[in-house]
């Protein structure tokens, strides 16, 4: 089993729909949560990032983390063609530990 | 601030072959990582430098795979020899700015085929 489950889609939504994208672990020694979005030929960006459970709103993207069922979630709202990448879900221990990523799911906004 | 600089960008070279990657660190960043990207899969760190000692290297494939910054800014990672499987982006990252040390920075990567 991995330690990070990571739907890899891909998924494809019209513009201005609401995105939900999800990940679930096994390691509950996890404590930072973090979303990552990654462009074609390109590397990852830190999007969110959030230490233990609770919700994090940052724009147009909301971060949820619920440890009890080992689960995070990041929402796009009002989602633009901009917004077409692989997203990735990370996890950490410690904010000196290491990264552990997901698979990534790949996002395509249809105009 | 200037990203985080890797080169090349794209590699093709046949398998047995020997490739190195250079990356350099955005400045004062002490912390250095590589990862291995294989294409639908998330990166996987190889590497960990805290200036120019090795941090963690346990999932470096050393008897193919070997890294070094030896003035604790930029750093190469090489493969010799190349297998099939080696094929993927090769990302480098760093760390230890101001303000949010944790945040890792990632450059463009290069991407390796192996043939």
């Amino acid at each position: 089993q991995k330690e990070v489950e990571q739907d890899p889609g891909p998924l494809s939504v019209p513009e201005g729909a609401i995105v939900s994208l999800n990940c679930t672990y096994s390691n509950s020694a996890f404590q930072y949560f973090m979303w990552y979005r990654q462009y074609s030929r390109k590397g990852p960006e830190l999007l969110m990032y959030t230490y233990s459970s609770g919700n994090k709103e940052d724009g147009r993207f909301t971060a949820q983390v619920d440890k009890s069922s080992k689960y995070i979630s990041l929402f796009i709202r009002d989602s633009q063609p901009s917004d077409s990448a692989t997203y990735l879900c990370a996890m950490r221990r410690s904010s000196a530990s290491k990264i552990i990523f997901g698979s990534g799911t790949r996002l395509s906004i249809r105009p | 601030e200037a990203g985080v600089a890797q080169s090349p960008r794209y590699k093709i070279i046949e398998k047995r072959q020997s490739v190195a990657f250079w990356c350099n660190p955005i400045s004062g960043h002490a912390t250095l990582y590589w990862y291995q990207q294989i294409l639908g899969q998330g990166p996987k760190l190889l590497i960990q430098f805290q200036n120019n000692g090795v941090v963690d290297d346990s999932q470096l494939p050393k008897d193919r795979f070997s890294a070094e910054r030896l003035k604790g800014v930029d750093s190469t990672l090489k493969i010799q020899p190349a297998k099939l499987e080696d094929s993927a982006m090769y990302l480098c990252a760093s760390s230890g700015g101001q303000g949010s040390s944790y945040e890792q920075y990632f450059g463009p990567g290069t991407r390796l085929t192996v043939t």
